[in-house]
């Protein structure tokens, strides 16, 4: 089972509210990201978290906030969104282990999110 | 800065013939590749990987082929079939810098004539 699972499907929030993304996986996998997709673009790395610490962040504005709660579990809570920050928001986790030479990262369907 | 890039935005080939989606890469130190399919409103989906120490892997009806002397990668998909029609995504890693992060090419799109 390569599952990732994204809640919710889609989500349509205003500029004043405040959202939160979340993403599970039950494959043991110790790294979790969040990756940002906008229209007939590749994904752009957002945020990395290895064993529930966050080991990047990609200069990602403050109105985004990841989460950890347990290695199981991702959210990316949203705040004070512009409408340019509409995009598909994706989730992906990996094994993460360093004697590993390979990185597979496996994604979930991801949040279409649009700002009003 | 170096970046992983594709040649040709999209691809057209008719139901049972062979496709061949190429990526090209400037980073030498990259030495992780992965190809991923993503279908209209889904997620990327691993097809196959290779590392920088192999020139070539196979896998069910594709095969990925790794020249580092040019910096390519190519997907060969075998026998085309419409459910193949997707956006093919190449992308690298540089495992000895200890990211653990993927940075994608732009992107192919493959659409498969009946």
């Amino acid at each position: 089972d390569t599952e990732v699972t994204q809640t919710p499907k889609h989500l349509v929030m205003g500029m004043t509210n405040k959202k939160s993304l979340k993403c599970e996986q039950h494959m043991g996998h110790r790294a979790m990201y969040w990756y940002k997709q906008k229209a007939k673009k590749p994904p752009e790395l957002m945020f990395v978290y290895s064993y529930e610490k966050l080991s990047i962040n990609e200069s990602v504005p403050s109105r985004f906030s990841p989460e950890c709660p347990n290695s199981s579990l991702l959210n990316l809570h949203l705040h004070a969104l512009q409408p340019e920050d509409s995009a598909l928001y994706l989730c992906a986790s990996s094994q993460d282990r360093a004697a590993l030479a390979k990185n597979i990262q496996y994604f979930g369907a991801g949040t279409r999110l649009s700002v009003l | 800065g170096e970046s992983v890039g594709l040649h040709l935005p999209t691809l057209s080939v008719q139901e049972g013939d062979n496709s061949i989606i190429n990526c090209a890469y400037s980073n030498s130190a990259s030495d992780y590749f992965i190809w991923y399919k993503q279908e209209s409103g889904k997620g990327p989906q691993f097809i196959i990987d290779i590392r920088s120490n192999m020139d070539k892997r196979q896998g069910q009806r594709v095969t990925v082929l790794l020249n580092k002397t040019v910096k390519h990668l190519s997907l060969q998909i075998a026998a085309t079939q419409p459910g193949d029609s997707a956006v093919y995504f190449c992308a690298e890693n540089m495992r000895n810098t200890g990211r653990r992060a993927l940075t994608f090419g732009s992107g192919t799109r493959l659409q498969v004539q009946p």
